[in-house]
């Protein structure tokens, strides 16, 4: 009865080598999000879609980028990874802009070589 | 934007005993106080939260308060337990505009339950 499942759970990349990470949610909600959240750190928000309306973070590096193809699907994609990317990536989602409770996914970890 | 500071940042209590964990924010416009809790190597988890028409609000073993005129809410856990081992965030939403749903939080406190 997963909610908002991210895959895969732990993705290896090396530098510079282009990855996406995947998030779907099964509660049709309009809202959702990407965070970074580095080790002994709190989420990071990079980015947020409301339906298909993107809203991106004034400090998200370039290198980040997200797709929204339809209201289930969400990917973050990161163009060119360096060591300082390596992080736990997280999804939430929320039923609507104006309904402020946040679910959050179990997270992505991504390491670089 | 808003600015969340929480405290402490370890917090290190015996079996039984109550933890407290304090958050403060600069929006006045913030009307969304979520507390989450992270175990290690998890999503954070939504256990409590409270909204600005609300000064107190309980939760078996969990309470929040929240003084809007001082801008600060904090986190209480009374009887605590092992399994209360986590890393706790404070958060803060303001209600309107380009940032509405849009969560700041605390950098979080690392709780230790000791049996």
């Amino acid at each position: 009865d997963a909610m908002v499942i991210q895959n895969p759970r732990y993705q290896v990349t090396q530098f510079g080598k282009p990855v996406t990470l995947s998030c779907s949610q099964t509660l049709n909600h309009n809202v959702m999000y990407w965070y970074q959240q580095k080790s002994s750190q709190a989420p990071k928000l990079l980015f947020h879609y409301y339906d298909k309306d993107f809203n991106n973070e004034a400090d998200t590096p370039d290198n980040f980028q997200s797709r929204r193809p339809n209201t289930s699907f969400c990917f973050l994609d990161i163009r060119s990874p360096g060591l300082g990317d390596a992080a736990m990536y997280l999804c939430a989602t929320s039923p609507d802009r104006g309904h402020l409770e946040q679910y959050f996914g179990p997270g992505t970890r991504l390491t670089v070589t | 934007g808003e600015n969340v500071e929480q405290h402490p940042s370890t917090l290190s209590v015996q079996e039984g005993d109550s933890a407290v964990i304090k958050c403060t924010y600069s929006d006045s416009a913030s009307n969304y106080f979520p507390w989450y809790k992270q175990e290690l190597g998890k999503r954070p988890q939504l256990i409590i939260d409270i909204r600005s028409n609300v000064g107190e609000k309980k939760d078996q073993r969990i309470a929040v308060t929240l003084n809007k005129t001082a801008k600060h809410f904090s986190l209480h856990i009374t009887e605590t337990q092992p399994e209360d081992s986590a890393v706790y965030f404070c958060a803060a939403s303001i209600g309107r505009g380009s940032t509405l749903g849009r969560l700041y939080f605390g950098r979080g406190t690392q709780l230790t339950v000791w049996p």
